[in-house]
């Protein structure tokens, strides 16, 4: 089953500094890899997807984030932290539209950021 | 688009006691999920509908939880006996059609005394 690895259960930064976030995937094809961030007592919401176009992706809230087939990685990245970004974030896989599980979910353990003023 | 709804927010509950959570997807959509997601953990899938039919179950769906979406629309998803392993965050999420995209409600989380 395809799975990601996310490094890091937590991450510290300086509030304006650059955040980066680790995933990397399994994976014998190119599978479809999301991010999604969750604030407390809530659900999660999609910061962007990879779905075979671009390498660069470009979500919400100024994040990117670049899949990378030789080093099979997704990682996140913002230039710039703000305290708002201070949440938990998942890494998630899927293959492609399988009939009997559609687009269900892998994700990976999480990452909490921390922005410290 | 109002987005997925859950009900309720929050429910606790004794051992040995039954519960009921409701989902509704964002209008028209098709495909609907549920996941748990236990504290300091990613969520886990644990069923999938496709409309009124449903299509997987994960191993994680023991034999005290059963899971329907009777119209196609709203999904409900049982545990009976509750066990204190099996307080989480219950997540529903849908999508529409061929789109990959999964769209998630605030969770139920359940606390199991």
């Amino acid at each position: 089953a395809q799975s990601v690895t996310q490094l890091g259960s937590h991450v510290s930064v300086s509030e304006g500094a650059l955040v980066l976030l680790r995933c990397n995937y399994s994976s014998s094809v190119p599978p479809y890899l999301f991010w999604y961030v969750q604030y407390p007592n809530q659900g999660l919401q999609l910061l962007l997807k990879y779905t075979s176009a671009a390498t660069l992706v470009k979500g919400i809230n100024g994040f990117e984030a670049e899949f990378k087939k030789s080093e099979t990685s997704f990682h996140l990245t913002k230039p710039s932290a703000h305290m708002s970004d201070a949440a938990e974030y998942f890494c998630a896989v899927t293959p492609t539209l399988n009939s009997n599980s559609g687009y269900a979910l892998n994700f990976g353990k999480g990452t909490s950021l921390l922005v410290t003023p | 688009d109002t987005g997925v709804s859950q009900d309720p927010r929050h429910k606790i509950t004794k051992r040995g006691q039954n519960v009921t959570f409701r989902c509704d997807p964002i209008s028209e959509h098709n495909r609907l999920y549920w996941y748990r997601q236990t504290l300091g953990q990613g969520p886990e899938f644990l069923t999938y509908f496709q409309n009124e039919a449903q299509l997987e179950k994960s191993r994680l769906l023991s034999d005290r939880f059963s899971a329907e979406r009777p119209k196609g629309s709203f999904s409900t998803l049982e545990i009976q006996r509750t066990e204190q392993g099996d307080s989480a965050m219950y997540l529903c999420a849908s999508s529409s059609g061929n789109q990959e995209t999964q769209y998630f409600g605030p969770g139920t989380r359940l606390l199991v005394l």
